[in-house]
């Protein structure tokens, strides 16, 4: 069974730093994507990861994966207030549905 | 640029009740999913359709049921409600089946089983 897990779950950081989230699935992959939340809203996409050593750059944000070590990664550069949300991570586990990870809860402090 | 319309965005029922939610997906998606999220858990898929046919199956508890029509619009029936069905269920479409195209989620109807 595909299990998806990110971590940290919870990461507070202040504005100006730089931090990364990690997300680990366990079964061959290749593709990934990842997803923002606000508060009781919707799932925005934010990138679509589909070869290994894969890169996108959004802003201050910046997404790789590497299909080998069933690894990807969620960059913050330069962190901002307008960047707290849950990310998610997300592998697809069949002929349609995503797995989705854990999430991780990001809030941004002055 | 359009995207999922769900209905209604919020519902009360009581327990044993039954709800039906609505998806309109973005135009010219045929494929839509289900999925539900609990309080502070990620998502959870429940079902999936492919032009009007079901195409993947999840943790859908077998009070749920769903179809998808012909103007590719979804709807999922819920009966028996419990208060364990509490949750925001999001309807998502793409272009496309197979996990090859990005799902493009709508904005969630908050169900409240009470």
């Amino acid at each position: 069974e595909l299990k998806v897990e990110q971590n940290p779950l919870f990461l507070s950081m202040q504005e100006g730093k730089n931090y990364t989230i990690y997300c680990n699935y366990s079964t061959t992959s290749d593709r990934l994507y990842w997803y923002r939340q606000d508060p009781g809203k919707s799932l925005e996409s934010l990138f679509v990861l589909l070869s290994n050593g894969a890169v996108k750059q959004e802003g201050r944000l910046m997404a790789s994966l590497d299909t080998k070590a069933r690894l990807s990664t969620l960059h913050i550069t330069a962190a901002v207030h307008d960047l707290s949300a849950t990310y998610f991570c997300a592998v697809p586990g069949g002929t349609d549905k995503l797995i989705f990870g854990t999430g991780t809860r990001l809030q941004v402090f002055p | 640029a359009a995207g999922v319309i769900q209905s209604p965005r919020h519902l009360i029922k009581e327990k044993r009740e039954t709800a039906t939610l609505k998806c309109y997906p973005i135009p010219r998606h045929d494929t839509v999913y289900w999925y539900q999220q609990g309080p502070g858990q990620d998502p959870q898929f429940l079902i999936s359709f492919y032009e009007k046919m079901q195409s993947d199956k999840g943790s859908i508890p077998d009070r749920f049921s769903a179809q998808q029509f012909s103007d590719y619009h979804s709807e999922l029936n819920m009966s028996s409600l419990e208060l364990g069905d509490s949750a925001l269920y999001f309807c998502a479409s793409s272009a496309d089946s197979g996990g090859q195209e990005t799902q493009y989620f709508g904005p969630g109807t908050r169900l409240l089983v009470l």
